[in-house]
């Protein structure tokens, strides 16, 4: 069976700081794909990244940046210089056969000036 | 991009009563999946869309409750059945292309059609 754990709820920082978003999975499959979805207060759904199993680079686009690292089954999202924009629920996600999600729980992320 | 339609993007809902959503794409998909977004909480898969056969379901969905069509590459419904105010959620379309980078490729979501059942 597959899982996805965002033990994170919520997360409130300042500003400025940078914020580590955790994710760790679980899974039988040799091929997996992992992804981040962002989704604001408005609603709808925005892609962020996919990685596949067999891709253990580490990813950075502008401020945001991922950590995957099989051995602890863990796909981690950091956000740089964090700004009031970047507030909203952050979903990971495990596909379980192509495209098909099993979604975590999310992480609420609040940017305050 | 995929561009999603969904219709409608919102209404109200008498407890046993029906409504289909629609989803629409500007182009054709090799996979079109249902999910459910109940109010605060995480995305839910319902059922895979195929197009020219029955649905996939997930555990604890059933073709009764969430008859689906896909009659073509491009569009699918949802059907919400008999509904009761637990249905209320948001229901979201996402389709995803092999075209787009093979498989794990990006998967695109619509907007979401927002239930409320009273």
């Amino acid at each position: 069976a597959q899982k996805v754990t965002q033990a994170q709820t919520e997360i409130s920082v300042v500003e400025k700081e940078d914020v580590t978003l955790d994710c760790v999975y679980e899974t039988r499959d040799t091929t997996y794909y992992l992804f981040w979805y962002k989704q604001p207060p408005s609603g709808e759904l925005v892609f962020l990244i996919r990685r596949n199993s067999f891709d253990e680079q580490n990813e950075i686009s502008g401020r945001y940046s991922w950590n995957f690292q099989k051995s602890t089954s863990s796909f981690n999202f950091t956000i740089t210089a964090s700004q009031v924009v970047d507030s909203a629920v952050y979903f990971c996600a495990l596909s379980r056969y192509e495209y098909a999600l099993n979604f975590g729980k999310g992480t609420s992320l609040l940017v305050t000036p | 991009s995929a561009v999603i339609s969904q219709k409608p993007s919102r209404d109200i809902c008498q407890r046993g009563t029906s409504l289909t959503i629609q989803c629409q794409v500007d182009s054709q998909v090799t996979m079109m999946f249902w999910y459910r977004q109940q109010p605060g909480q995480s995305l839910t898969l319902i059922a895979t869309a195929n197009q020219g056969s029955e649905a996939t379901y997930e555990s604890g969905f059933v073709i009764d409750k969430f008859p689906i069509s896909r009659p073509n590459l491009t569009f699918s419904t949802l059907t919400v059945s008999n509904m009761s105010p637990e249905d209320s959620s948001i229901y979201l379309c996402s389709v995803g292309d092999l075209g787009t980078g093979g498989p794990g490729g990006e998967l695109f979501f619509g907007e979401g059609s927002r239930l409320t059942v009273l």
